[in-house]
């Protein structure tokens, strides 16, 4: 059983500060990952894809990666009252064609 | 980003009857997936739906349960079969494709059984 673990939170983090979102993997194979937001009673919306080791920056977000512990991380800079909403990691299984295993979400909370 | 139709958006509906849920794709995309999200839970894959060919199941889902159609490479069908109000869920459609790597979802079916 592939497993993607993620805290539940609620985190909860002040307006403009950084909000660090963190996931596990137990499937060593694996060599995409992905970070979705999802609003309450919406669909999932990508935030970001990462396949290689290190960070990768888009605007205000920042993934991380190391297969070597097999973590995944998401930080938010400059966090906004409208970045309030569920994160789900998601890493494709080694062998599938693009078949996802998601975390059960981290919700994100930002505070005025 | 491919841009996912799904229908109906929300229903209500008797246990024992059937609803069947669309997705249309506006191009033409590799792989095709149901997921179900309960409330407060992450995404389940129910299935693959393979174009031309039976679905690929996920360990607890049946076909009996959940037919799936995809006739073609840009839309799929799931049906909830004589449904039960612990069927009351989320069910979203997933497709990978058209020039993309990443997943994109539909804006899901809110499915409720009384």
């Amino acid at each position: 059983q592939k497993e993607v673990e993620q805290n539940s939170g609620p985190l909860s983090v002040p307006e403009g500060a950084i909000a660090s979102l963190n996931c596990t993997y137990s499937d060593r194979g694996s060599q995409s990952f992905f970070w979705y937001r999802q609003y309450s009673g919406k669909s999932p919306e990508l935030i970001m894809s990462i396949y290689s080791n290190g960070d990768k920056e888009d605007g205000r977000f920042t993934a991380q990666l190391n297969k070597a512990s097999q973590y995944v991380s998401l930080l938010i800079r400059d966090s906004q009252p409208s970045d309030s909403a569920t994160y789900l990691c998601a890493v494709k299984e080694s062998g599938t064609a693009s078949k996802l295993t998601f975390g059960t979400g981290t919700r994100l909370q930002v505070t005025l | 980003s491919a841009v996912i139709s799904q229908k109906p958006s929300r229903d209500i509906c008797q246990r024992g009857t059937s609803l069947t849920i669309q997705c249309q794709v506006d191009s033409q995309v590799t792989m095709m997936f149901w997921y179900r999200q309960q409330p407060g839970q992450s995404l389940t894959l129910i299935a693959t739906a393979n174009q031309g060919s039976e679905a690929t199941y996920e360990s607890g889902f049946v076909i009996d349960k959940f037919p799936i159609s995809r006739p073609n490479l840009t839309f799929s069908t799931l049906t909830v079969s004589n449904m039960s109000p612990e069927d009351s869920s989320i069910y979203l459609c997933s497709a990978v494709g058209g020039g993309y790597a990443e997943a994109f979802f539909g804006q899901g079916t809110r499915l409720t059984v009384v």
